[in-house]
């Protein structure tokens, strides 16, 4: 049964570069990797999903390295919109958990 | 394309009464799953139907029920309502059932209050 850790919050300044990380020790060989966003009253939103090395769109990039027991989610040039709590999710079959999220606080 | 849709989108219960909730997925797909979401506690999984079955149960009293149509559209029960069962309750679909990646889509959940 996988299960993510992040940390439970984050604090960051507009113009920055955030990373936030997510342990995933007992990925399963046939999970995907996946982030969402969600702001407060709303459902969670996709952002980038992976499997494995990096990942890149218009808004974020993934890194996974070769274990795949972790992955970091890189938002470049963060603004005040981009807080929001992130959420890591891992598997694509069984039982779809979840971690707490991270919270991320842009500061001006 | 329409997205998830939840109804209703808020309501209010007193203890003991039950409670019925509704998610119509985006067309075309068949699997569609609950969460309970309380403050500080994150996305708890409840459960997950494909095609009018079951796939998986997460770790939630027999209080909590589900069940899914032919049309894909599901249904959340919860019967004897408590106090914790205050939570925004969020469904989500996705297009596969299986091995695939599993993009799930939220709907913006149902916030339910019990008194």
């Amino acid at each position: 049964l996988a299960k993510t850790t992040q940390p439970i919050s984050m604090d960051s300044y507009e113009g920055q570069e955030v990373n936030i990380t997510c342990s995933h020790n007992n990925i399963a060989t046939n999970d995907y990797i996946t982030w969402y966003q969600q702001f407060p009253s709303q459902g969670p939103r996709f952002i980038i999903q992976g499997y494995k090395t990096k990942v890149t769109n218009e808004v974020a990039s993934l890194f996974i390295p070769a274990d795949r027991k972790s992955s970091t989610l890189s938002l470049p040039r963060v603004s005040l919109s981009d807080t929001a709590v992130y959420y890591c999710h891992t598997g694509n079959t069984g039982k779809l958990i979840f971690g707490q999220g991270t919270t991320l606080q842009v500061k001006p | 394309k329409a997205g998830v849709t939840q109804t209703p989108r808020y309501l209010i219960k007193t203890r003991g009464q039950q409670v019925t909730l509704s998610c119509s997925p985006i067309s075309g797909h068949r699997s569609v799953s609950w969460y309970q979401q309380t403050p500080g506690q994150g996305l708890q999984f409840l459960f997950e139907y494909f095609s009018e079955t079951q796939r998986n149960k997460g770790n939630f009293p027999g209080r909590f029920s589900g069940r899914q149509f032919s049309n894909s559209r599901s249904e959340m029960n919860v019967s004897t309502l408590e106090l914790g069962d205050s939570a925004l309750y969020l469904c989500a679909s996705r297009g596969y059932g299986g091995l695939d990646t599993g993009e799930l889509f939220f709907g913006e959940g149902s916030r339910l209050t019990v008194l």
